[in-house]
């Protein structure tokens, strides 16, 4: 069965960086969009970014852009996300997850079970 | 940006009952609309995409209809199971974005 299983969350203190990484398994990774979603705590959901199944492409969300950036290591089967100028408004679980339309741009399913980052001084 | 409006914010209801969630687009997203369940401490669950398109495992007691701007989603009977947070999400254009959300409660 498809997983993804997200690590490398923590606390960090404003202006740090953090790198976030998502193994996936049970479906054919290099074939597949994926995409990072978040929530802020007690909050709805916030998408962040995609990137294309061969990393090629990728879009954000405008106020991401420029100090985040999604990559992926196909021979991995591991989808990034480094972080850096963290704002405490960045405080939330991220979710990685995978385009389910199986193009660039589809629906989200499935989802991870999330890894929580806290920027925090 | 395409901002999603969700109403009402909180659904009171008994199990049994049905739901009826509404999910509002400041523009057209034809039927590039997607919802999802999430239950408290869980990531989310896909339910329906494309505006009507069950998810794979996902009961037929939920059903989802519109186009354009305007979107339902319907929950025919409640079962204990299905009080959570849903959410209407779409893709039509860059970025994404989620609707703020419906809570459906236990009466």
């Amino acid at each position: 069965q498809v997983q993804l299983v997200e690590s490398g969350g923590g606390v960090v203190q404003p202006g740090r960086s953090l790198r976030l990484s998502c193994a996936a398994s049970g479906f054919t990774f290099n074939t597949y969009a994926m995409h990072w979603v978040r929530q802020a705590p007690g909050k709805g959901l916030e998408w962040v970014a995609i990137i294309s199944y061969d990393g090629r492409n990728n879009y954000y969300t405008d106020s991401m852009k420029g100090r985040f950036t999604i990559s992926r290591d196909n021979s991995k089967n591991t989808l990034y996300l480094q972080m850096n100028s963290l704002r405490v408004e960045d405080t939330a679980i991220y979710y990685c997850v995978r385009d389910g339309s199986g193009s660039y741009g589809g629906w989200l399913d499935p989802w991870g079970q999330g890894t929580l980052v806290t920027v925090s001084s | 940006e395409i901002v999603l409006t969700q109403s009402p914010a909180t659904l009171s209801l008994s199990p049994g009952e049905g739901a009826t969630l509404s999910c509002r687009a400041s523009q057209s997203v034809t039927s590039y609309l997607a919802w999802y369940q999430q239950k408290p401490g869980q990531a989310p669950r896909l339910l329906i995409y494309d505006a009507s398109n069950r998810a794979t495992g996902i009961p037929a007691r939920f059903s989802g209809r519109g186009s354009g701007t305007d979107f339902t989603l319907t929950i025919s009977s409640l079962e204990p199971e299905d009080f959570a947070v849903y959410y209407c999400q779409q893709r039509s254009n860059w970025p994404f974005t989620f609707g703020p959300g419906t809570t459906v409660d236990i009466k």
